[in-house]
């Protein structure tokens, strides 16, 4: 089972609408959650992190925490075609090693003007 | 501050050759990361470091190797390049490895070997 888990999409919404991007974890013991926002052929930026249960709200972006269902989620209202890019949910865990970062495998998000 | 910074953008390689990747950073981050991105795909840490003079390895560590002589230097060595090291390669450092702290990035160096 993959510590960090998103739906790779394509997921397409229509300029001004509320895109919902989806994460799950494995390691029940996650603290530390992020969102980061990467454009094609660039490096990942921080967006959003979110460390206890409920939503954290900043501009257009809200994150979401549920730790009993191990779920995190970002929502984009009013996107926008620069919102097109793909977004990386990001954990930290105990892991192996201790405290470490793991990545999902991102979702893509096109906005249709 | 720059932040994190990498070199070279680009690079191609013959298969065989070797090549180090540079990473410095200027935030006196204690922590610093290596990760592979492969067309279409997530992250993968191939080596990491806790401080000067410590490394761990990653997911992906085989046929890389890294030194951590500075706090602000953290070089990746290829020996042997191999066409499944083509990819995209990030430098990140964050201030502490657990934690709240988020990771920061480089812009990326794009490596083809053929």
């Amino acid at each position: 089972q993959k510590e960090v888990e998103q739906n790779s999409g394509p997921l397409s919404v229509p300029e001004g609408a509320i895109a919902s991007l989806n994460c799950t974890y494995s390691d029940r013991v996650s603290q530390s959650f992020f969102w980061y926002r990467q454009y094609s052929g660039k490096s990942p930026e921080l967006i959003m992190s979110i460390y206890s249960n409920g939503d954290k709200e900043d501009g257009r972006f809200t994150a979401q925490l549920n730790k009993a269902s191990q779920y995190v989620s970002l929502l984009i209202r009013d996107s926008q075609p620069s919102d097109s890019a793909t977004y990386l949910c990001a954990v930290i865990t105990g892991g192996k090693n201790g405290n470490q970062f793991y990545f999902g495998t991102g979702t893509s998000l096109t906005v249709i003007p | 501050n720059a932040g994190v910074t990498q070199t070279p953008k680009f690079r191609i390689l013959k298969i065989g050759q070797s090549m180090t990747l540079q990473c410095t950073q200027d935030m006196n981050h204690n922590y610093m990361y290596w990760y592979r991105q492969d067309p279409g795909m997530g992250l993968k840490l191939i080596y990491y470091s806790v401080g000067a003079g410590i490394t761990d390895k990653g997911e992906v560590p085989n046929g890389y190797n890294v030194s951590r002589s500075t706090t602000e230097d953290f070089p990746l060595r290829l020996e042997l390049a191999a066409p499944s090291q083509t990819s995209v390669y990030f430098c990140a450092s964050s201030p502490t490895r657990g934690g709240h702290n988020e990771q920061f990035f480089g812009p990326g160096t794009r490596l083809t070997v053929l």
